[in-house]
């Protein structure tokens, strides 16, 4: 079964500063994809991030950047120019294909921001 | 357009009582998820629609949870003799094909007295 872990409950970085959120996945399948997602206090999950598997460029998006270690089957999400609007919590997801599509998430890792 | 709908917002009810909650998806969207979320954890998936039929129901947790999806509308997840452990906020997801990107609804927080 595929499972998905984020050992850092929680993270603090200071304003304008660099933070990385580490994930790491289970899977047997070659074809996959990866997602950070954010939910801040009103629950709305928001799409981060989203990395394909077969592409071995990492996915950006502006100060969000991601490493991706097929083989080490780590996911990890970089935040840089960190801003207070980016403290939330952060899930990384996994999604193979298959018939369904569904989205497995790891626990989250709670950022916290400081001015 | 709107986004994926969810009502009500909270609900508290009493041990014992059956509660519905409901999604209203992206207009257009034929995939529909619905995912649960306890306290301080991360989402677990409950149930997938493609159009009104539900192809993957493994992951609704006892016969006491239920779901059903009007043409490619709005699904209803019922819960009867609802438990404390039934407390959780319930997230609803809407992609235009199961291969997209799912967008998610504000969620129900339940709470069961």
């Amino acid at each position: 079964a595929q499972t998905v872990t984020q050992s850092q409950p929680e993270m603090s970085v200071q304003e304008a500063e660099t933070v990385t959120l580490s994930c790491t996945y289970d899977t047997s399948e070659s074809d996959y994809y990866l997602f950070w997602y954010k939910q801040p206090p009103s629950r709305q999950m928001i799409l981060v991030i989203r990395q394909e598997a077969y592409k071995q460029q990492n996915a950006t998006e502006n100060r969000f950047s991601v490493n991706f270690q097929k083989a080490a089957k780590s996911f990890s999400l970089k935040i840089s120019d960190s801003q207070l609007g980016d403290a939330a919590m952060y899930f990384c997801a996994y999604k193979y294909g298959g018939a369904t599509n569904k989205l497995i998430f790891g626990t989250g890792t709670l950022l916290a921001v400081q001015p | 357009g709107a986004g994926v709908s969810q009502s009500p917002s909270n609900k508290v009810t009493e041990k014992g009582k059956d509660v519905e909650l409901r999604c209203d998806p992206i207009s257009g969207h034929t995939a529909l998820y619905w995912y649960r979320q306890r306290l301080g954890q991360g989402l677990e998936f409950l149930i997938y629609f493609q159009g009104n039929s539900a192809p993957d129901k493994s992951g609704l947790p006892s016969d006491r949870f239920s779901a059903e999806r009007t043409g490619e509308s709005v699904s209803t997840l019922t819960i009867q003799r609802t438990q404390q452990e039934d407390s959780a906020v319930y997230l609803c997801a809407s992609s235009r094909h199961r291969e997209d990107e799912q967008f998610f609804g504000p969620g129900t927080r339940l709470t069961v007295l």
